[in-house]
């Protein structure tokens, strides 16, 4: 069954401190990986897309890392700042069944001051 | 600004009432998504357009009628909802195929069925 679990499923951070989210997948075959950030109230804002090819991506304060062999992801966040608090969802995309896309639960982060 | 637009943001609506909710994307994209956010769930995809022209339909109930009049505007038409569809709808487009491309979300409409 293809299947995306995430831990933790939330975690509290003192604002400064870094983190990192985890993801195992089971989807196969597969085609890329994706992590969004959802603050409260808002729709979901893509962060970063790796292929299979692709080890690591950064964008900003955001790392994250695939393992394609080991079917898991990592989001690491550096330097926490308040507005990093909200849910951090991974999104694996299936390479073949119409290419659907499989969502986690998402990690519910909360960066306190 | 998202670049995806929804209104209302805030619905609240009887099991007998008829409404919609409206989607506008500013980003030229040609594909265009309904999602329902519902809590402890993974979203949900409920309908696909590209190019106007719905693709996928994921076993929704007829009481939800969405609708494309083209490729910048999408609509969900509501009918006879149950208390149970009261949920996160989320918009969204992207500029291709959404197994390449990265989605755009709406900030969607929180929708509550009484």
């Amino acid at each position: 069954k293809n299947q995306v679990e995430q831990s933790p499923q939330s975690l509290i951070i003192l604002e400064g401190k870094n983190c990192t989210l985890q993801c195992n997948y089971t989807v196969s075959p597969f085609s890329n990986l994706r992590w969004y950030k959802q603050d409260t109230g808002r729709g979901p804002v893509s962060l970063t897309i790796m292929t299979f090819s692709e080890n690591t991506k950064s964008n900003g304060r955001y790392t994250a890392t695939l393992d394609a062999d080991t079917k898991q992801s990592s989001l690491h966040i550096t330097a926490s700042q308040l507005s990093d608090s909200a849910s951090y969802i991974c999104v694996v995309s299936h390479a073949g069944n119409n290419r659907k896309l499989i969502w986690g639960l998402g990690t519910s982060l909360g960066v306190n001051p | 600004e998202t670049g995806v637009t929804q209104t209302p943001r805030h619905l609240v609506m009887g099991m007998t009432n008829k409404k919609s909710l409206k989607c506008e994307q500013h980003l030229g994209h040609n594909a265009m998504y309904w999602y329902k956010q519902s809590a402890k769930k993974p979203l949900e995809l409920m309908f696909v357009y590209n190019f106007k022209e719905q693709t996928e339909n994921n076993s929704v109930p007829s009481r939800f009628s969405p609708e494309c009049p083209n490729s910048s505007h999408l609509f969900l038409h509501l009918h006879t909802l149950q208390p149970e569809d009261s949920a996160l709808y989320l918009c969204a487009s992207s500029e291709g195929d959404r197994a390449n491309s990265p989605l755009h979300f709406g900030n969607g409409t929180r929708l509550t069925v009484t």
